[in-house]
């Protein structure tokens, strides 16, 4: 099993929807997470960082942390087709490798005007 | 800041050939990364450097793959001899400290191997 799992998708949505992206992780350790966006044929960009649990909110963009579960989420809002891209998880903390981030697979998420 | 850059973007080479990939990271950055992407695997780490040491090799599939960072601005990774199921594409990043800090990604380099 990977320590960190993310439904490759793909996930095709109209213009103004709203799009949750998920990942699970089974190392309780975890402490840092990320989503990082990328474009095709570009490398990946930081989108949205949270240490711990809770929420954290950037324009139409939210990232949950549910520790409980071992559960992380992405939710964009009002979606735009400059949104299509793959969105990434990311994840890394204490007790592990501390130089060391943890990659989902990826969800390669198109947005339809 | 220019970026993480990397070089060559493109390289198609044949079965049993030496590759070598070369990054410079964004200057004053400590850490150094060199990932994998493939549709199969995702993206993976193979190595990371801390102040030009290596701290983690373990993602580094086998001893055709091997990883240098001479100084703290240059760093390469050598495939010899290569094979077809290298094929991917390759990343370096940078970051100013350990995984909490935000990484880097240069353009990546596409890898072909025939």
């Amino acid at each position: 099993q990977k320590e960190v799992e993310q439904d490759p998708g793909p996930l095709s949505v109209p213009e103004g929807a709203i799009v949750s992206l998920n990942c699970t992780y089974s190392n309780s350790a975890f402490q840092y997470f990320m989503w990082y966006r990328q474009y095709s044929r570009k490398g990946p960009e930081l989108l949205m960082y949270t240490y711990s649990s809770g929420n954290k909110e950037d324009g139409r963009f939210t990232a949950q942390v549910d520790k409980s579960s071992k559960y992380i989420s992405l939710f964009i809002r009002d979606s735009q087709p400059s949104d299509s891209a793959t969105y990434l998880c990311a994840m890394s903390g204490p007790g592990s490798n501390t130089g060391k981030l943890i990659f989902g697979q990826g969800t390669t998420l198109q947005v339809k005007p | 800041d220019a970026g993480v850059i990397q070089s060559p973007r493109h390289e198609v080479t044949e079965m049993g050939q030496e590759v070598t990939l070369r990054c410079k990271p964004i200057s004053g950055h400590d850490y150094l990364f060199w990932y994998r992407q493939t549709m199969m695997r995702g993206l993976e780490l193979l190595i990371y450097f801390n102040n030009n040491v290596p701290i983690d090799d373990s993602g580094m599939p086998e001893d055709r793959f091997s990883a240098k960072m001479p100084n703290a601005s240059f760093s390469t990774l050598k495939i010899q001899p290569s094979e077809p199921r290298d094929s991917a594409v390759y990343f370096c990043a940078s970051s100013l400290g350990g995984a909490s800090e935000t990484q880097y990604f240069g353009p990546g380099t596409r890898l072909l191997v025939l």
